[in-house]
């Protein structure tokens, strides 16, 4: 069975740019979820999909990024124009069961964003 | 603020010697996970202690759980090379979403 897979592993990018992070979660995971990492800080949650539907995005920067999840399969978080402190490592997570407050997630190996 | 905090930011042991990090929270919980990432790598589930178990083993690891002074500790016994890894508690502080400290990065020393 494929894990959690990401892409890209890592984009260089200039300020002003826009970034698309792909995340494919685990077959037949309702759970998806977009964490980040800044700077070797803790590991902050950004958003959280049921399905199709955004559950949770309080954890979101700004405006500037834009999450989808089309069909409830893969999502999608783009973040347009990138800023030098969006710079970090962006993870995605998927979980099985919803409302299940004991459930592990598996996580991906993460996008590293640099926004120079 | 972040709910989960590890302590130390940094541990660095030799192979064979046992460590141990310590997690402390905020508010009342359900449940408290530790993961594990290596370098390059995502984060792996190593295991979860619910708020009515004050200790769990798996293999060489060792979580307790103290719900009155809210903190968490892992130990791993008989540390590897392969151990060398950051290391994060969870707490399900908000539902359905884990939140995360800023981990302990452990070095184990040949």
């Amino acid at each position: 069975e494929a894990g959690v897979t990401q892409f890209p592993s890592h984009s260089v990018i200039e300020k002003g740019q826009t970034v698309t992070l792909r995340c494919d979660p685990i077959s037949g995971h309702d759970n998806l979820y977009w964490y980040r990492r800044v700077m070797g800080k803790e590991i902050k949650f950004l958003l959280h999909f049921v399905k199709e539907s955004k559950q949770d995005e309080s954890g979101m920067p700004n405006n500037r990024f834009l999450a989808e999840r089309t069909g409830g399969t893969y999502s999608t978080l783009k973040v347009q124009p990138a800023e030098l402190e969006d710079s970090g490592v962006y993870f995605c997570a998927s979980s099985q069961l919803t409302g299940a407050s004991n459930e592990k997630l598996f996580f991906g190996s993460g996008t590293q964003l640099s926004v120079l | 603020s972040q709910q989960g905090e590890e302590d130390p930011q940094a541990l660095s042991i030799q192979e064979g010697e046992n460590a141990t990090m310590n997690c402390s929270y905020k508010t009342s919980i359900n449940n408290l996970q530790w993961y594990r990432q290596n370098s390059g790598r995502g984060l792996v589930h190593l295991i979860l202690i619910r708020s009515n178990e004050r200790e769990k083993h798996s293999g060489r690891l060792r979580v307790t759980l103290d719900t009155s002074k809210k903190s968490s500790s892992l130990l791993i016994t008989a540390s590897r090379a392969a151990d060398t890894a950051s290391y994060f508690c969870a707490t399900d502080a908000r539902a359905q979403k884990l939140v995360f400290g800023q981990g302990t990065r452990l070095t184990i020393n040949p």
